[in-house]
C-alpha cells in the first residue's frame, strides 16, 4: 500500500491527452511538499519527467506537464506518442514518516 | 557530470546481509548540497525509498525497515554504502542509489543492482 495513490493504468491513442492523478494527504504533498515524477521503461532506472510539481528538465518535451492542488497532483502528457508507453511514478516528502515517499505508479498505453 | 554506480553480490542467502556500494563520479560525496539515497523495487512492483544519508554521519531510514537498515559513507573512496540485515525473499529487488535534496527529484540514478535472496 503506497503512501502516495496512483491509476494501476491508463491508456489513450496516439495525439491524446491522458492525465495520471497522484493522492496523498495533509502529511506530504497537502503539507506542501513538492511533487517529482519520473518515468521508467522496464529494465532501466526511472527518469525525472517533472520536478517541483510543474518544471520541465531540460530535454523533456513541453507535451509533458504537471499540476498541484491540495493533496493532490498530476501529470498530463498531450499529443500522445508511442514511445510515451512506460510507467510513470510521481514522489514527494513525508513529515509523519519522515520519508521519501512514491506512488505505486501507472502503466501508461498507447492504443 | 555526477554519476553513480552499484556494486555487490547478486545472490544473497536468506537470513544473512545484503551490502551493496555506490560509487560516486564526477562530483563529491561529500558535497552539503545533496543526500545520498538507496532505493529498491521488487520485479513487477513500486519503487520503495529505503534510507538517506548526508555528509558523513546523519542518516534517516525507511520506517518499515529501519531495524535493519544501515547506510554509511567513505569519503576515500567517494562511495557509499546500504546493508541490509536479515534478508528474506521478500527484500529480492532491484536496488538504486541516486542523489537528491528534500526538495528536489532523484536524479541521477545508477543502474541498478539485481539482488535475489535465495539458498
Amino acid at each position: 500500500q503506497s503512501v502516495l495513490t496512483q491509476p494501476p493504468s491508463v491508456s489513450g491513442a496516439p495525439g491524446q491527452r491522458i492525465t495520471i492523478s497522484c493522492t496523498g494527504s495533509s502529511s506530504n504533498i497537502g503539507a506542501n511538499y513538492d511533487v517529482q515524477w519520473y518515468r521508467q521503461v522496464p529494465g532501466t532506472a526511472p527518469k525525472v519527467v517533472i520536478s517541483n510539481n510543474n518544471n520541465r528538465p531540460s530535454g523533456v518535451p513541453d507535451r509533458f506537464s504537471g499540476s498541484k492542488s491540495g493533496t493532490s497532483a498530476s501529470l498530463a502528457i498531450t499529443g500522445l506518442q508511442a514511445d510515451d508507453e512506460a510507467d510513470y511514478y510521481c514522489q514527494s516528502f513525508d513529515s509523519s514518516l519522515n520519508s521519501w515517499v512514491f506512488g505505486g505508479g501507472t502503466k501508461l498505453t498507447v492504443l | 557530470q555526477v554519476q553513480l554506480q552499484e556494486s555487490g553480490p547478486g545472490l544473497v542467502k536468506p537470513s544473512q546481509t545484503l551490502s551493496l556500494t555506490c560509487s560516486v563520479s564526477g562530483g563529491s560525496i561529500t558535497n552539503r548540497n545533496y543526500y545520498w539515497s538507496w532505493i529498491r523495487q521488487p520485479a513487477g512492483k513500486g519503487l520503495e525509498w529505503i534510507g538517506r544519508i548526508f555528509t558523513t554521519e546523519s542518516t534517516i531510514y525507511n520506517p518499515s525497515l529501519r531495524n535493519r537498515v544501515t547506510i554509511s559513507v567513505d569519503t576515500s573512496k567517494n562511495q557509499f554504502s546500504l546493508n541490509l540485515s536479515s534478508v528474506t525473499a521478500a527484500d529480492t529487488a532491484v536496488y538504486y542509489c541516486a542523489r537528491g535534496t528534500i526538495f528536489d527529484p532523484f536524479d541521477p540514478w545508477g543502474q541498478g543492482t539485481l539482488v535475489t535472496v535465495s539458498s
